[in-house]
């Protein structure tokens, strides 16, 4: 069964501390990985999306890592703000025919000042 | 650019009312999808078309819910008669699907949180 797992379920750091977010799937086959940001009342925003070659992708303090081989991914956030306090969704994509996503249920995330 | 434009943002209704959702994608996407929210099962695809066609409706709960698309600039998500469970946040979004089946990334509009008393 294609599964996306996150850990942990919720996280609290201090601003400017480092954290982890931690993906594990089953989906197969594997086109991509993505990473979304989703503020309390919106919509999800992508933050990046990595392929089957790619290792590691950064867009701003935001460090996504990808090993296909263990089918395991990390979102690293380094010098956490405020405005990072959001829950923060792993999704796959099987690709093929259909560009149907999986997603996991998140990590939220909590910087305090 | 305008993003994905979803209307209303809040819905209340009373069980067994019709609710229609309503959703605008980005201009030039071909791919819309239809997604539910709760804290308990986070997100869930209902379905999703592609240039207009629905594609897999397989994540649609019941007969109750229905999403049509009649044009490319438009789309609609409608539950009658409606319940208490379906209360959630439901999402729209939209990309631009490349040949070769591999999803674009996918813009999603703010959400219509519905609650159904």
């Amino acid at each position: 069964k294609n599964q996306v797992e996150q850990s942990p379920q919720s996280l609290i750091i201090l601003e400017g501390k480092n954290c982890t977010l931690q993906c594990n799937y089953t989906v197969s086959p594997f086109s991509n990985l993505r990473w979304y940001k989703q503020d309390t009342g919106r919509g999800p925003v992508s933050l990046t999306i990595m392929t089957f070659s790619e290792n590691t992708k950064s867009n701003g303090r935001y460090t996504a890592t990808l090993d296909a081989d263990t089918k395991q991914s990390s979102l690293h956030i380094t010098a956490s703000q405020l405005s990072d306090s959001a829950s923060y969704i792993c999704v796959v994509s099987p690709g093929g025919a259909t560009n149907k996503l999986i997603f996991g249920t998140g990590t939220l995330l909590a910087v305090q000042p | 650019d305008a993003g994905v434009i979803q209307s209303p943002r809040h819905e209340v209704t009373e069980m067994g009312q019709e609710v229609t959702l309503r959703c605008k994608p980005i201009s030039g996407h071909n791919s819309l999808f239809w997604y539910r929210q709760t804290m308990m099962r986070g997100l869930e695809l209902l379905i999703y078309f592609n240039n207009n066609v629905p594609i897999d409706d397989s994540g649609m709960p019941e007969d109750r819910f229905s999403a049509k698309m009649p044009n490319a600039s438009f789309s609609t998500l409608k539950i009658q008669p409606s319940e208490p469970r379906d209360s959630a946040v439901y999402f729209c979004a939209s990309s631009t699907r490349t040949s070769g089946g591999a999803g674009d990334t996918q813009y999603f509009g703010p959400g219509t949180r519905l609650t159904v008393l």
